[in-house]
């Protein structure tokens, strides 16, 4: 069975400009988390997705969005990018209903100049 | 709000020696995990613990809970070089997927 997916693998943005982060969860799972890995450091919960609904969100601003589609892949937009942002961002994917594994994809290394 | 320590932060040591890498968190929580992460890489999941007084076993690392003393251990028995990495640990409080994370400890084992 194929793992969590996400695209692109690298990406280099300029400050100001606008970026989209594809996650794919693993077949079945309904729940997507994303996180936000600066070097160096431990991740940062971001947002949190169960049937296509937000339910949890951490301590980042409103530049920071994301939406789940009906066949539960997710996206993570960030505009107005600033250098701050340079990160790994990471997707990570459950069952959901009780299940407590989460299975991480091999994440988004964004660069921002 | 929830916090994470673990510590230490770095640890160096030879092939052949045990330690262990301590995971403090600051509230009552559901559900603490151990990753590991290679350099570049996507994070490994290595452990999840439930229940106060909570032991798993792989290999040679042991991990254990005490919810009590809101403390989890990961223990590393005759340490090989395959085993240097930086290992994380996180915390669900809620079980929602909404992990709270340590800062990590980037562990090198020279052969």
């Amino acid at each position: 069975d194929a793992g969590v997916t996400q695209s692109p693998t690298h990406l280099i943005k300029t400050r100001g400009q606008q970026v989209t982060l594809r996650c794919s969860p693993i077949s079945g799972h309904k729940s997507v988390s994303w996180y936000q890995q600066v070097l160096g450091q431990g991740p940062q919960f971001i947002f949190q997705y169960y049937e296509k609904e937000e339910r949890g969100r951490g301590n980042f601003p409103d530049r920071f969005s994301a939406r789940q589609f009906p066949n539960y892949s997710s996206e993570l937009n960030v505009n107005a990018l600033l250098l701050g942002d340079s990160a790994l961002y990471l997707c990570a994917s459950s069952l959901g209903q009780g299940a407590y594994e989460q299975y991480f994809g091999p994440g988004t290394r964004l660069t921002v100049t | 709000e929830l916090k994470v320590e673990q510590n230490p932060l770095f640890l160096s040591m030879q092939e052949g020696k045990n330690y262990t890498i301590y995971c403090n968190y600051s509230t009552t929580s559901d559900r603490l995990y151990w990753y590991r992460q290679d350099p570049g890489k996507s994070l490994e999941s290595l452990f999840v613990l439930l229940s106060n007084g909570a032991v798993k076993q792989e290999g040679r690392l042991m991990a254990s809970l005490d919810t009590k003393a809101r403390l989890s251990t990961l223990h590393i028995t005759a340490a090989v070089h395959d085993l240097s990495a930086t290992y994380f640990c996180a915390v669900d409080r809620d079980s929602n997927y909404q992990l709270i994370w340590g800062a990590g400890t980037k562990l090198i084992i020279k052969p």
